[in-house]
């Protein structure tokens, strides 16, 4: 079943402006995951934040994970065009499946 | 797309007919996956494998049979295609990256598959 669920749905942004989109999930993780889908593409592995991790980096990716709240988000600083794509976040609870929500599709604006 | 390949890239069939889709990797992974993307549904677990021979269903797996005799293959079948069968298939393929390494997914190209 679905677990992580990412808001908002979609976001459009002017080059250079950082996007964040966040992620809500309903059952304990062993770690969140983050991934990027290019139009047409298949999913690639951007990101692992382990459920004892708060925030981790990743060149011009920020993500923090709040167990708490069952909630994580991801940043992209300085979007490029390039950023351009649907981003997931995916929770693994501690089997080898994931449960994938439904992205954020980010646009960035030239 | 870390060694792994999905064949056919596009078929359109009718309805009623078998479909089968493969999944070739090349990666020794352990475990692989075959998802479905629809519109506003994400990613779907349709079957997955633990091993050779080992398959186990997934969210959506009605309509649907999986096998897995090698290692690095892992096929899907669609016994007798329908219109809400229609949708890009991923396979995926992971394994343990390391210690305290979690399941990493590495996913195909897809295959986009229409039922007329």
């Amino acid at each position: 079943s679905q677990q992580g669920e990412e808001d908002p749905q979609a976001l459009s942004i002017q080059e250079g402006e950082n996007a964040t989109m966040n992620c809500s999930y309903k059952t304990s993780i062993n770690n969140l995951q983050w991934y990027r889908q290019n139009s047409g593409r298949g999913l690639v592995h951007l990101i692992l934040i382990r459920s004892n991790e708060r925030e981790k980096h990743s060149g011009r990716l920020r993500v923090t994970l709040d167990t708490s709240k069952k909630s994580s988000s991801l940043l992209i600083t300085a979007s490029r065009a390039a950023d351009t794509a649907s981003y997931f976040c995916a929770t693994d609870h501690n089997d080898y499946k994931l449960s994938f929500g439904a992205g954020t599709t980010v646009t960035v604006r030239a | 797309d870390a060694g792994i390949t999905q064949s056919p890239r596009h078929k359109v069939t009718e309805t009623g007919t078998p479909v089968t889709l493969r999944c070739h990797q090349t990666e020794n992974h352990r475990y692989m996956y075959w998802y479905r993307q629809d519109p506003g549904h994400g990613l779907r677990l349709i079957h997955y494998s633990y091993g050779v021979k080992d398959t186990d269903k997934g969210e959506v797996s009605d309509g649907y049979s999986v096998s897995r005799s090698k290692t690095e293959d892992f096929l899907l079948t669609l016994e007798s295609a329908t219109s809400s069968q229609t949708s890009v298939y991923f396979c995926a393929i992971s394994d343990l990256a390391g210690e305290n390494a979690g399941y990493e997914q590495y996913f195909g190209p897809g295959t986009r598959l229409t039922v007329t």
